[in-house]
């Protein structure tokens, strides 16, 4: 079946460490989107990908890192420099070249900060 | 100004109420239009998109407005089980189609 799979599902980091939150997809999307999400809160982009090899800042990208070698996959780095990381990690995909079609998520990544 | 504006809510009503939700887009090159849901702590969900005539699916009603660039999600007959977040989502023509997501509003449906 095609999706999008994010992994791990939880995730505990100690302070002071860099992290990599893994998201893949076989749908074939050019787009690749990370999202942070915090308790009762909204949804808030931190990096985007329309095409392989690049990617643009959202509006929080502070302590964020991404990379987009492959179409299938788009890693996000949460680095030491994030101060506040624990949260809910949503990554998702569309297709950049059709307009009338659906993004699709992935089932999110827990990050705790112990 | 954010591209995709919702009022985050919450929006607390009885079972059986019809509730209302807003998103307005600042991009004219806004193209398609949807709306997604989500439950608490699970991903976002597409609920249903949005036609430029409108269009129902069951209890659940959207409309869009390009001239005052705003799209609506009508909900009758509210159960219980409608309890959760209504995100509004454009798909952008920037070249290639940018998908953004508002933030989302809650819904709380009591008995």
């Amino acid at each position: 079946d095609g999706g999008i799979t994010q992994s791990p599902k939880y995730l505990f980091r100690k302070e002071g460490q860099n992290v990599t939150l893994s998201c893949e997809q076989n749908l074939n999307h050019d787009a690749m989107y990370w999202y942070r999400q915090d308790p009762g809160q909204g949804l808030r982009l931190i990096y985007y990908s329309q095409i392989v090899n690049d990617f643009q800042k959202g509006d929080i990208a502070e302590g964020y890192s991404v990379s987009r070698e492959k179409k299938e996959s788009f890693p996000l780095t949460v680095t030491s420099a994030q101060k506040n990381p624990t949260a809910f990690y949503l990554c998702a995909s569309s297709w950049a070249g059709k307009g009338n079609t659906e993004a699709f998520f992935g089932q999110g990544t827990r990050l705790t900060v112990v | 100004r954010k591209e995709v504006e919702q009022d985050p809510g919450p929006f607390n009503v009885p079972e059986g109420a019809t509730v209302a939700f807003n998103c307005t887009y600042s991009n004219s090159a806004s193209q398609s239009f949807f709306w997604y849901r989500q439950d608490c702590r699970k991903e976002p969900k597409l609920l249903m998109s949005v036609y430029s005539s409108g269009n129902e699916d069951g209890r659940f009603t959207a409309q869009l407005n390009r001239a005052s660039q705003y799209i609506s999600l009508l909900i009758r007959d509210s159960k219980l089980s409608d309890s959760a977040t209504y995100l509004c989502v454009v798909k952008v023509n920037t070249g290639g189609f940018k998908t953004i997501f508002g933030a989302g509003t809650r819904l709380f449906v009591k008995a």
